[in-house]
């Protein structure tokens, strides 16, 4: 078990609609990545947070937002839901390090109608 | 960025079978994992291997950085061994790069 909680598991949405998916570290873990996984793809790295702060970013347009709190878990916030957005979203966590391992969730799939 | 590429995309193994999957990478790495994908879609963790070479039961992985290069061994395949692995890294940050995945299916 990687510890790395990810809520909810299956979502539905309407396209225009807002969603928030949320994942919470695995203990210690301070740093939380979020991925998209597309149908037959490899996960594409959206956005990283450490300390509350957004550090780096992936291409996905500003409509992805995301948060992290004082406990390191984080939300990922998607406006505006296109038909592409359906996906597999991923979080994961690690130690800010650059030479370190990191731990994923068991994802959100997301599907927008 | 950095590219990944994973071959062969796709295998399909008789149980029992060894088979080699390998992850070519462009640039230096600080950071390479391999992942199994089970069909839930959770990435289970396999290896973190930057460099050298690790063993964890059945599977053994080897990864020659000079060369940019990592390869993943399964041994004596078993049905539970079916699945998508993904080879990961990333240079200079933490941010992983992910190819498009080995597609494997062992049969009984």
């Amino acid at each position: 078990e990687t510890g790395v909680t990810q809520s909810p598991t299956h979502l539905i949405k309407t396209r225009g609609q807002q969603v928030t998916l949320r994942c919470s570290s695995q203990s210690g873990h301070n740093t939380v990545s979020w991925y998209q996984q597309a149908l037959g793809q490899g996960p594409q790295f959206i956005f990283q947070y450490y300390r509350e702060e957004e550090n780096g970013r992936g291409n996905f347009p500003p409509r992805f937002s995301g948060l992290q709190f004082p406990n390191y878990s984080s939300e990922l916030n998607v406006n505006a839901l296109e038909l592409d957005d359906s996906a597999l979203y991923l979080c994961a966590s690690s130690l800010p390090l650059m030479n370190t391992e990191a731990f994923f969730g068991q994802g959100t799939r997301l599907t927008v109608v | 960025g950095i590219q990944v590429e994973q071959s062969p995309p796709d295998l399909i193994l008789q149980e029992g079978a060894n088979s080699t999957l390998r992850c070519n990478f462009s640039d230096s790495v600080n950071n390479l994992q391999w992942f199994h994908q089970n069909p839930w879609g959770q990435l289970i963790n396999l290896f973190y291997i930057p460099s050298g070479t690790k063993q964890n039961g059945r599977l053994s992985a080897t990864t020659v950085a000079t060369e940019r290069y990592s390869l993943l061994y399964i041994s004596s395949s078993q049905t539970t061994d079916s699945g998508v692995y993904f080879c990961a890294l990333a240079s200079g940050n933490n941010r992983l790069a992910f190819g498009k995945g080995n597609q494997v299916v062992v049969i009984p």
